[in-house]
């Protein structure tokens, strides 16, 4: 069955670093990934999408890449804030049907 | 915009009763999707409708399950008889898929079956 995979331990990084998340897709041809952040009792928001046949997608201090020969897709938070603190999920989109992983919390310590 | 609207917020409800889930997406959308999520599995579609039309309905667990959109500014998901394996946080969110992926969620009825 088609996946979408993300580290599910939570990643604790330094204020000021750059968080790098991880999203790994198998059994699946997503036309795009999507990232979304989700906080605590709340629906997820949208953030960022990228195509297939984009290589990098950027907003403020929002990175984004999409590798379809390693089947992977990166996910930058630089100069991390506490209030970066969340769960990102990653959401895989196309005619292959509609996947998301179960997220990273993220937590950024000051 | 009021955003996706979704009643009740919290639902506890004994093993065996129906439960009635209601969703307002945002005005001009034409996607609406329902979604379950859980600490074990996570994220999950369960049904989607485009202009009212169920176009994947197999997330949707087992007949227990149905969900309907009579128009374009109401659904509904429906289950009968529940389970305590229901309980959980459903979440409506709505898109316009003419123009962009980007969907908009609801804030979630977190349902308790007992």
């Amino acid at each position: 069955s088609q996946k979408i995979e993300q580290n599910s331990e939570a990643l604790n990084i330094q204020e000021g670093k750059t968080a790098t998340l991880t999203c790994n897709y198998t059994n699946y041809s997503p036309a795009y990934l999507q990232w979304y952040r989700q906080d605590p009792g709340r629906g997820p928001v949208f953030l960022l999408l990228i195509r297939e046949n984009e290589k990098e997608k950027r907003k403020e201090r929002l990175k984004v890449t999409f590798d379809t020969t390693l089947k992977q897709s990166l996910f930058h938070i630089t100069a991390s804030q506490p209030a970066d603190s969340a769960t990102y999920l990653c959401r895989g989109g196309g005619a292959d049907g509609l996947t998301f992983g179960k997220g990273t919390h993220l937590i950024i310590q000051p | 915009d009021a955003g996706v609207i979704q009643s009740p917020r919290h639902e506890v409800t004994e093993m065996g009763q129906e439960v009635t889930l209601r969703c307002k997406p945002i005005s001009g959308h034409n996607s609406l999707f329902w979604y379950r999520q859980t600490m074990m599995r996570g994220l999950e579609l369960l049904i989607y409708f485009n202009n009212n039309v169920p176009i994947d309905d197999s997330g949707m667990p087992e007949d227990r399950f149905s969900a309907k959109m009579p128009n374009a500014s109401f659904s509904t998901l429906k289950i009968q008889p529940s389970e305590p394996r229901d309980s959980a946080v459903y979440f409506c969110a709505s898109s316009d898929w003419t123009s962009s992926y980007e969907q908009y969620f609801g804030p979630g009825t977190r349902l308790t079956v007992t």
